[in-house]
């Protein structure tokens, strides 16, 4: 079964460090998404990405973040300068029609800022 | 704007008794409504969903969920849980539009006791 995966599992980094989260959508999808689950609270979605370009994006979702589909396969999520806040577990989706349609979830990244 | 409350935290239950997990929304447009569950230490799966059609959805492991438009709800239920039911359930709504980006609710523990 096409599974959405994500890498690394968890990773740490310092404050103030950029850090670069990478996701692999279902091979046939043409919309992805970021979401976060800071710990112990609800999944927050970030951003949305259709046509190389993000289609929609939160107010979480400021100058410090970004996203990119630099090969066609592959899906990114950069934090340009991490806060301490910024730890929290992300999780990539992707669906292939942005309508009325399931996103599957990959297992996430545990971002954990010291 | 949309949102989805989900008034348990933790619903702790025995096992093979009956569950009920509540989730009410507010959306002034069509919404489609999902379930997803969250293991320990894993990502989010998709149990069920409504998009238009019955009111009454099944999805797997033996839940299913009601829609009811005129009490905006769209609670979960199971009429005999397993201990391998444990785990965190999300209620998300989504406007059906061009992005299809969920807005989750807080998310009940479901915590099944021998």
């Amino acid at each position: 079964e096409p599974e959405v995966t994500q890498t690394p599992s968890h990773q740490v980094t310092q404050m103030g460090q950029e850090v670069i989260l990478r996701c692999v959508p279902i091979s046939n999808h043409l919309y992805f998404y970021w979401y976060r689950q800071i710990l112990g609270q609800k999944v927050e979605f970030l951003v949305s990405f259709y046509n190389n370009e993000i289609s929609e994006k939160s107010e979480i979702f400021d100058d410090q973040f970004s996203v990119e589909r630099p090969d066609g396969s592959n899906f990114t999520l950069k934090i340009r300068s991490t806060k301490l806040e910024d730890s929290a577990m992300y999780f990539c989706a992707s669906s292939d029609r942005g309508m009325n349609t399931e996103a599957f979830f990959g297992q996430g990244t545990r971002l954990t800022v010291v | 704007a949309q949102s989805v409350t989900q008034l348990d935290s933790q619903v702790p239950v025995f096992e093979e008794a009956p569950v009920e997990l509540r989730c009410n929304y507010s959306s002034s447009v069509s919404v489609y409504l999902f379930w997803y569950v969250q293991y320990p230490n894993q990502g989010l799966q998709l149990l069920l969903k409504y998009l238009s059609g019955s009111t009454l959805v099944k999805g797997i492991n033996g839940f299913e969920a009601e829609f009811n438009k005129s009490q905006t709800s769209f609670h979960l239920r199971k009429p005999s849980v397993h201990i391998s039911d444990t785990a965190e359930y999300f209620c998300a709504v989504s406007d059906g539009g061009a992005t299809n980006k969920l807005i989750f609710g807080t998310g009940t523990l479901l915590a099944v006791q021998p």
